[in-house]
């Protein structure tokens, strides 16, 4: 049972560039988050899926877009990176509203 | 706006001491508060929930309080160990059909051997 898997663990763009950054889950999880940390910021939402099929706009949605591809992946994607885009990017599931959230390891973005 | 804040930002104990980390929130809708702990490099790690009908819930070698009259939420590990050293965040859910988490900024903590 690997939990909550995110790939790539590290990349690094130049402006302008996209990217898609991979989340999976084996926990049959309903909902799962996209989260960016920031120092000082703690963790903001970006994007969830509430189940498959669903996805709602977060606390700082813009420059991103995301896809629930199935029951076990959501896939956040980056269609024109910014400097401020750089972060430390989460992914999480869990099973519903009021439950705790499980967190992946974490893609560090870097864009120049 | 509602909130969720730490007292402390850093928090530094002895090894075996007892650790306590403080958590204020502002949204008295909120039912749902989740400790997690996040080491240097990964992920944040589910530590133990509380829902808001409860006062106390214990796990192992920690126990969360949470006092809803003046807002306030706790951690407190027992016996700390130096692989207790993290960042320990405090994150709370509004309720009803809100999916989102609101989570505070974080309390670093240091164990000394």
């Amino acid at each position: 049972n690997a939990g909550v898997t995110q790939t790539p663990k590290f990349q690094v763009l130049k402006t302008g560039q996209s990217m898609t950054l991979q989340c999976a889950q084996d926990m049959n999880h309903n909902s799962m988050y996209w989260y960016r940390q920031d120092p000082g910021m703690g963790l903001r939402l970006i994007y969830y899926s509430a189940s498959e099929g669903t996805t709602d706009k977060g606390e700082v949605p813009n420059g991103y877009n995301v896809s629930r591809l199935n029951k076990r992946e959501f896939s956040l994607r980056l269609e024109s990176a910014a400097p401020s885009q750089t972060s430390v990017y989460f992914c999480a599931s869990g099973w519903g509203a009021t439950d705790t959230q499980y967190f992946g390891p974490g893609t560090r973005l870097t864009v120049l | 706006g509602e909130s969720v804040g730490l007292h402390l930002p850093t928090l530094s104990v002895q090894e075996g001491d007892n650790s306590i980390i403080n958590c204020a929130y502002s949204n008295s809708a909120s039912d749902y508060f989740i400790w997690y702990k996040q080491e240097s490099g990964k992920g944040p790690q589910f530590i133990i929930d509380i829902r808001s009908n409860m006062d106390k819930r214990q796990g192992q070698r920690v126990t969360v309080l949470l006092n809803k009259t003046v807002k306030h939420l706790s951690l407190q590990i027992a016996a700390t160990q130096p692989g207790d050293s993290a960042v320990y965040f405090c994150a709370e859910n509004s309720g009803g059909s809100n999916y989102k988490l609101t989570f505070g900024k974080g309390t670093l903590l240091t164990v000394n051997p």
